[in-house]
């Protein structure tokens, strides 16, 4: 399967400092990626959708101005936690999408676990 | 409809035996279903997936099931072994017949725990 990176795989921080993850598709142009957030023992919850060129469209709930999605070309996005606190502190998942043979083909980075404090 | 995950049910299973796995999901217009095993501090891995015009999928020492009267999914895996241990998402989403291209939608998860 296609491969999805991810860097850094861990990073605290500060309380009120910012933080920037990477998003990478290493052998495929990502039209879209997608960014999920997981809490422990929890399931995946989608936070936004970016598609390469275009402004990312966020999911209902999700403050648009502390997460900071850029996608900048086909093979990466990157996600910027403004301002972080305790609260953000959790495993934040990329996701990169292309079309395939016919079906979208959808391919999960490693995460990144992210601690405020 | 979305999924909040309050808890995570678990199943144990012993080495060697076969791990049926269940889903319930929301949306009847769902038409393509996937199946993701999470290890610990891992990203979701493909398993298999499955068209809403199948009802059976069979993949190596996987099947998948799809019973869309009730709405239900459910993985199988035969011979589990203590690699299979990990979480196991199901994963929706709709329009994958007539082009795709919507958002995958997960359910909450059961933490598949494999005994010696």
């Amino acid at each position: 399967g296609a491969v999805v990176s991810q860097h850094p795989s861990r990073v605290i921080c500060k309380s009120g400092t910012s933080v920037k993850i990477e998003c990478r598709s290493l052998d495929f142009q990502a039209t879209t990626m997608f960014w999920y957030r997981q809490f422990p023992k929890q399931s995946l919850m989608l936070m936004a959708t970016s598609n390469e060129g275009s402004k990312a469209t966020y999911e209902q709930g999700v403050e648009k101005d502390k997460f900071l999605i850029n996608h900048a070309s086909l093979t990466l996005s990157t996600l910027t936690v403004t301002s972080a606190h305790p609260e953000d502190s959790s495993f934040y998942i990329c996701s990169a999408r292309f079309r395939g043979q016919g079906i979208y083909e959808q391919y999960f980075g490693p995460g990144t676990r992210l601690t405020v404090t | 409809g979305e999924n909040v995950g309050l808890h995570l049910p678990t199943l144990s299973v012993q080495e060697g035996d076969n791990s049926i796995i269940n889903c319930a999901y929301s949306n009847s217009a769902s038409d393509y279903f996937i199946w993701y095993k999470q290890e610990s501090g891992k990203g979701p891995q493909f398993i298999i997936d499955i068209r809403s015009n199948m009802d059976k999928r069979q993949g190596q020492r996987v099947t998948v099931l799809l019973n869309k009267t009730v709405k239900h999914l459910s993985l199988q895996i035969a011979a589990t072994q203590p690699g299979d241990s990990a979480v196991y998402f199901c994963a929706e989403t709709y329009g994958i017949l007539t082009g795709g291209g919507n958002k995958l939608t997960f359910g909450t998860g059961t933490q598949l725990k494999v005994e010696l």
